[in-house]
């Protein structure tokens, strides 16, 4: 298994631009979710999911959109980059909201 | 409970010694608690998880005890190695209520292991 991984690792962008990050998991976990992590603080929940077809915000949900079509994928939109989105983005996945969730390698992002 | 800033506390150790590694956690509720240890450039990897129906947890080389009267969990890491060195993260779950499926991290902190 390849557990979660995540494209890109590293990314560039320009305030005002879109992009999505991709995430996907190999595990059959129905549980996934984003955080961003910033320095010197610990992760911070973006938006999970429960399952394909459903999401729900976390606790820093402005400015991103998720969707889940499959069990496997859970990719994160950012519709319009600003500075104060740079951070480091890491996915995670597990069986179920009360399980043990397994991180992506993240994605480190600088916008401009 | 957390607290925000750019500053993370630290622990240096020698090679050999055990670490204990504190954490306080902010909702009482909260009823899963897990883990995770970062290595520079790479995501949160689990270490420990413990429920809330107990007070002592022990894996390989660690233990975790978490003590709900003061909302306090902690780490102990035995016979500590420099391949341990990282920053290591606490994070709490609820799985019920409105707080349903949402992790909520710690922190951190930065142990430094010293041949």
């Amino acid at each position: 298994n390849a557990g979660v991984t995540q494209t890109p690792k590293f990314q560039v962008l320009k305030t005002g631009q879109s992009m999505t990050l991709q995430c996907a998991q190999d595990m059959n976990h129905e549980y996934m979710s984003w955080y961003r992590q910033d320095p010197g603080m610990g992760l911070r929940l973006i938006h999970y999911s429960v399952g394909a077809g459903i999401t729900d915000q976390g606790e820093v949900p402005n400015g991103y959109n998720v969707s889940r079509s499959t069990t496997e994928d859970f990719p994160l939109r950012l519709l319009s980059a600003a500075p104060s989105q740079t951070s480091v983005y890491f996915c995670a996945s597990s069986w179920g909201v009360a399980d043990t969730q397994y991180f992506g390698p993240g994605t480190r992002l600088t916008v401009l | 409970g957390e607290s925000v800033g750019l500053h993370l506390p630290t622990l240096s150790v020698q090679e050999g010694d055990n670490s204990i590694i504190n954490c306080a956690y902010s909702n009482s509720a909260s009823d899963y608690f897990i883990w995770y240890k970062q290595e520079s450039g790479k995501g949160p990897q689990f270490i420990i998880d413990i429920r809330s129906n107990m007070d002592k947890r022990q894996g390989q080389r660690v233990t975790v005890l978490l003590n709900k009267t003061v909302k306090h969990l902690s780490l102990q890491i035995a016979a500590t190695q420099p391949g341990d060195s990282a920053v290591y993260f606490c994070a709490e779950n609820l799985s019920g209520g409105t707080s349903y499926g949402k992790l909520t991290f710690g922190q951190g902190t930065i142990l430094t292991v010293h041949p």
